[in-house]
């Protein structure tokens, strides 16, 4: 099942915060987060396992909350190299891998 | 969004044979696509990124003569698994790629026995 992402898309300018938000209405194994930038391939930024944690660092984190059913990307004083699109991925700890959510794109002004 | 298909979903095979994947983007031209494999509760490992019409370019450690990318056109991708053997289990993912937009398959899943 599809996890659900927003917002869709988010414009900032350099230095403000953005957080965004993966959920599921099942509990999962795991999420996992990747940036895109155009014409690359996704990059991997984290996974997420245990309900109630956080996980990153001080620019670039991420939270689990406690019933394993959704998580946020945190994004603290954005910079340009921030933009992107950022997905989600989940896991549902059956045998099937990851469903990944349709994407935030996240566009850093100066 | 795009509506992207993989076929087949999941797939059981015995060594030594060949897994053809299919991957459609269903309105969407994808004039680039990413090929990945995911082992269990692993992230997503690139294995070959390929252009239309163009030869894949493969990710080190990946063997181009055993995963087979074809891409020829922009809304249709297959990775052929040729030989396969048990350690070639995984779960591929395909991620068409134009313009803008960026979409991921919902994977299949190969099991070889």
């Amino acid at each position: 099942q599809q996890p659900v992402q927003s917002p869709q898309a988010v414009i900032l300018r350099e230095g403000e915060d953005a957080v965004i938000n993966c959920s599921s209405s099942k509990a999962l194994y795991s999420v996992h987060w990747y940036r895109q930038k155009h014409g690359e391939a996704p990059v991997f930024l984290m996974i997420l396992l245990k309900g109630g944690e956080q996980k990153g660092h001080e620019k670039i984190s991420a939270s689990f909350n406690e019933k394993k059913q959704q998580s946020s990307l945190y994004l603290t004083a954005s910079q340009l190299s921030y933009s992107g699109t950022y997905f989600c991925g989940t896991e549902g700890g059956g045998a099937d891998g990851l469903t990944f959510g349709k994407g935030t794109h996240l566009i850093i002004q100066p | 969004g795009a509506v992207v298909s993989q076929h087949p979903s999941r797939v059981i095979c015995k060594s030594g044979t060949s897994v053809k994947i299919e991957c459609r983007s269903l309105d969407f031209q994808a004039t680039t696509m990413f090929w990945y494999r995911q082992f269990p509760k692993q992230s997503l490992m690139l294995m070959a990124t390929s252009n239309e019409g163009s030869k894949a370019t493969y990710e080190q450690g990946v063997e181009k003569d055993k995963f087979l990318i074809n891409h020829a056109s922009l809304t249709l991708s297959t990775l052929t698994v040729t030989s396969a053997h048990p350690e070639d289990s995984s779960f591929y993912i395909c991620s068409p790629a134009g313009g803008d937009e960026q979409y991921f398959g919902p994977g299949t899943r190969l099991t070889v026995t």
